[in-house]
């Protein structure tokens, strides 16, 4: 079945850890994206990509980092986690205009 | 500047209609969509309607399209307490350009 998978769906962890977010998805979209999400809130994008190897920073400024090495796979990694990041994370695919297909996302707490 | 506006709340009985209001500012929007929220979860992709169509209907669900006036409906008849969720309005202008609202929270009685 085509979906998009996000792991971890919860993480707790303190502050200046290195931590990555894993976005994985099935449909063979060459776009995905990042958004950052207050809990019931507005998206606000921070990462999107074209395809393989193309990463671009979105309208919401983050000191998160993503790579695209395989059409699946576009993880995000913080290098230092800091509270202001506690955030939920969703992660999306499209094709043309399609629409989104989102991931269930990963809720962050930095302690 | 691009933007999406969407009232924030809406409160409606069981059994009633739900109509949720969208306006969007940028006349190049070539797809419009309704995603839903439940709490917890990601945006669920509802339905969506193309630029040049006024209306479409899918099941319980049916979105109006005013074009001029940049307005866009979703009507959900027969609410029911599952469909008590955030409503997100999102207006899509051409490669990873797509514009969303804040959501709207619906609310439905029993």
């Amino acid at each position: 079945e085509a979906d998009i998978y996000q792991t971890p769906r919860y993480l707790v962890i303190g502050t200046g850890k290195k931590i990555t977010l894993e976005c994985s998805q099935t449909m063979g979209h060459d776009k995905m994206y990042w958004y950052q999400q207050d809990p019931g809130m507005e998206l606000h994008l921070i990462h999107y990509s074209y395809g393989v190897n193309s990463t671009e920073k979105g309208d919401l400024s983050s000191e998160s980092t993503v790579s695209r090495i395989r059409t699946e796979h576009f993880p995000l990694t913080l290098e230092s986690a800091r509270p202001s990041h506690t955030s939920q994370y969703l992660c999306a695919s499209s094709e043309a205009g399609d629409g989104y297909t989102f991931g269930s996302g990963t809720r962050l707490t930095v302690v | 500047g691009e933007d999406v506006e969407q009232s924030l709340f809406l409160s409606v009985r069981e059994g009633d209609s739900s109509v949720i209001n969208c306006t969007y500012t940028d006349s190049s929007s070539t797809y419009l969509y309704w995603y839903k929220q439940e709490p917890g979860a990601g945006l669920q992709l509802l339905t969506y309607i193309f630029s040049n169509m006024d209306m479409k209907q899918d099941q319980r669900l049916t979105v109006l399209l005013n074009k001029k006036d940049k307005h866009l409906s979703l009507r959900i008849a027969d609410t029911q307490t599952g469909d008590s969720a955030i409503y997100f309005c999102a207006s899509y202008l051409g490669g990873f350009k797509t514009i969303f609202g804040a959501g709207t929270r619906l609310f439905v009685k029993a």
